[in-house]
């Protein structure tokens, strides 16, 4: 089964308005990182949290994660029309490989000018 | 800064053919990735090496085959194309043993089997 489930698969909003997302995954991990990618372009990444940490922050970015419920959010605050893009998380399994990333299936986020 | 370079960007070849995508990591960085990510699917992890050596192998078809050289850079042979090789081809690379350390992306090759 898929590691790694971005919910919602689409979400739409106004510049200004914030934007959460969340990841659920199903095994232990060791890390959880969350990377952007625009239409047809490469992956860049936002943040990287670890499973020993709650929350992290990276400018307008915040994500949480809850490892008792296999669970991670990212909040993007005060959005922008260049915000557009799909968002994955991926995981890297714990005590599995170290050379192995498991990406979710992403979310599309619109933000409409 | 520099960042992980592939060549080609683009690619068109006919079934069955054979292609080779390149990879360059950022410098001093020792660990390469591969994924493939067909059109609307999330990147798939296909191969990775940390010093010249595979360190991990994913849903990597047997006519694929990859290595990583001497001066870091990794090379994707891809053979007997078929329609559904069609995807984004992505490399990345990382500096340290693993995915504990943030990987960095290049831009991809489209790769478009006809």
């Amino acid at each position: 089964s898929q590691q790694g489930e971005e919910d919602p698969q689409a979400l739409s909003i106004q510049e200004g308005e914030n934007a959460t997302m969340n990841c659920s995954y199903k095994t232990s991990i060791n890390n959880l990182q969350w990377y952007r990618q625009n239409s047809g372009r490469g992956l860049v990444h936002l943040i990287l949290i670890r499973s020993n940490e709650r929350e992290k922050h990276s400018g307008r970015l915040r994500v949480t994660l809850d490892t008792s419920k296999k669970s991670s959010s990212l909040l993007i605050t005060a959005s922008r029309a260049a915000d557009t893009a799909s968002y994955f998380c991926a995981t890297d399994a714990k005590g599995g490989s170290n050379y192995k990333l498991t990406f979710g299936k992403g979310t599309l986020l619109t933000v409409n000018p | 800064a520099a960042g992980v370079i592939q060549s080609p960007r683009h690619l068109i070849k006919e079934k069955r053919e054979t292609a080779t995508l390149k990879c360059y990591p950022i410098p001093r960085h020792d660990t390469v990735y591969w994924y493939q990510q067909g059109p609307g699917q999330d990147p798939q992890f296909l191969i990775s090496f940390y010093e010249k050596m595979q360190s991990d192998k994913g849903s990597i078809p047997d006519r694929f085959s990859a290595q990583q050289f001497s001066d870091y850079h990794s090379e994707l042979n891809m053979s007997s194309l078929e329609l559904g090789d069609s995807a984004l081809y992505f490399c990345a690379s990382s500096l340290g043993q693993g995915v504990t350390y943030e990987q960095y992306f290049g831009p991809g090759t489209r790769l478009t089997v006809t």
